[in-house]
């Protein structure tokens, strides 16, 4: 079974960052595309990032580049975002999901997502 | 980047037929996605490519596309249909991800 598990959401003041994780299991990890998907409060989906499988490609929404990294350990079955310089408008919960081999905007299985408040 | 227009609301008396739609430049390129999310739970890809159902799905989802133009179609809607949905496709420069802003579906 998939399972997708995330963690390191909290309360950061603005300005803070924090490391959010993803524990994959039931699927060979290194085959596969992941993702980071946002749900600020009562609002849509947005797309984040996506990362290779083997980590040598990454994209961003524009409003994080330069600010978020995500990053992946094939070994320990594990994806990540590291979020610096958060804004109020980063506070939403942040879904992990596999991306589907047949393409990079088919998001198959999803976590149940971390919860990242930015507030002073 | 490219922008997916969804209407925001839709409403569906039960056991009837709804499509919910999403409008976009890229769609008349890629395939749409389809995702369902009841309140407090993730989300849930219930179409993807041409019409293609994960396992689990029942057939009563369906996909088409027609130009600018992708649909989700619940033939026999039931109770447990009522949810928001978004659809998402791949942006213009090809290395992007957009969503639809989402539908809520009353299920009447």
């Amino acid at each position: 079974e998939v399972q997708l598990v995330e963690s390191g959401g909290g309360l950061v003041q603005p300005g803070g960052s924090l490391r959010l994780s993803c524990a994959a299991s039931g699927f060979t990890y290194s085959s596969y595309w992941m993702t980071w998907v946002r749900q600020a409060p009562g609002k849509g989906l947005e797309w984040v990032a996506n990362i290779k499988k083997d980590g040598s490609e990454k994209y961003y929404v524009d409003s994080v580049k330069g600010r978020f990294t995500i990053s992946r350990d094939n070994a320990k079955n594990s994806l990540y975002l590291q979020t610096n310089s958060l804004r109020a408008e980063d506070t939403a919960v942040y879904y992990c999901a596999r991306v589907h081999r047949l393409a990079r905007w088919y998001f198959d299985y999803w976590g149940q997502g971390t919860l990242v408040t930015v507030s002073s | 980047s490219s922008e997916l227009t969804q209407d925001p609301a839709v409403s569906v008396a039960l056991g009837q037929t709804v499509r919910i739609t999403c409008q976009g430049d890229s769609l008349t390129s890629f395939y749409a996605s389809w995702y369902q999310q009841k309140p407090g739970q993730a989300p849930v890809l219930v179409i993807y490519d041409k019409n293609n159902r994960p396992s689990g799905i029942p057939d009563r989802f369906s996909g088409s596309s027609s130009g600018n133009t992708a649909s989700l179609t619940i033939t026999g809607a039931q109770a447990e249909d009522e949810a928001d949905y978004y659809c998402n496709s791949r942006d213009s420069s090809g290395n992007h991800v957009v969503f639809g802003g989402g539908t809520k579906l009353t299920v009447l």
